[in-house]
């Protein structure tokens, strides 16, 4: 079965940092990009960034509103992704989603979700 | 604000179809056939049902449907059933400097 699956999220003071992990299975994680989707309490779904696959050497791309702040690794060996939130804000705080993109250019398999608090 | 602009919300009786608009730039929804849209039932992740403006992932109704003309992609739902209550979000490719956005989400009643 493919399947994603986050962790790591909790409550954290503004300044903070968190990693988030996201677990794949049933499918050659290597092969496709991962990106990272929030999505704030009540409000709507964020695109955070997002690692490409092995063959384009992993390289990422950010949101501007997390670029510098968020930094997205992967390891291909343990099929996991991770996100690296640095500096965090009370705005930050979301559901952290982790989404296979498909050669489709969508979003086409998502994880659980992970929730992050930041507050004081 | 989001980047593409949806309805708030939108409602139709089951049987019925409805329509949801999602509007972009040429940036955006207007230079790429790649919008996308998602399911999201309540206290869920969001689910893929439309993939390059009109294609459907295997194991999606065909009630389901999607369409594009100019800067504005739309997701019609025909013969409304009560599963389909729950909210959805566009989403377009839109370059290299943003890659992407979602438009800022539409609840659909059933009623």
């Amino acid at each position: 079965e493919v399947q994603l699956v986050e962790s790591g999220g909790g409550l954290v003071q503004p300044g903070r940092s968190l990693r988030l992990s996201c677990t794949a299975s049933g499918f050659p994680f290597g092969d496709y990009a991962m990106s990272w989707v929030r999505q704030a309490p009540g409000k709507g779904l964020e695109w955070v960034g997002f690692t490409r696959s092995k063959a384009l050497y992993g390289t990422t791309e950010y949101a501007a509103s997390v670029k510098g702040r968020f930094t997205i690794s992967r390891d291909n060996s343990k099929s996991i992704a991770y996100l690296q939130m640095n500096s965090l804000k009370i705005e930050d705080t979301a559901v952290y989603y982790c989404s296979r993109r498909s050669g489709a250019d969508a979003f086409d398999i998502w994880g659980q979700g992970t929730m992050v608090t930041v507050s004081s | 604000q989001s980047a593409l602009t949806q309805p708030a919300s939108v409602s139709g009786s089951p049987g019925q179809s409805i329509t949801i608009s999602c509007t972009g730039t040429s940036s955006d929804v207007g230079s790429y056939n790649l919008v996308s849209w998602y399911q999201q039932l309540p206290g869920k992740a969001p689910e893929l049902i439309i993939f390059e403006v009109s294609q459907r992932p295997s194991g999606v109704s065909n009630r389901f449907s999607g369409s594009k003309s100019g800067n504005t992609a739309s997701l019609t739902i025909s013969g409304l059933q009560a599963e389909d209550e729950a909210d959805y979000y566009c989403c377009s490719y839109a370059g290299t400097t943003i890659h992407w956005v979602f438009g800022g989400g539409t609840k659909l009643a059933v009623l």
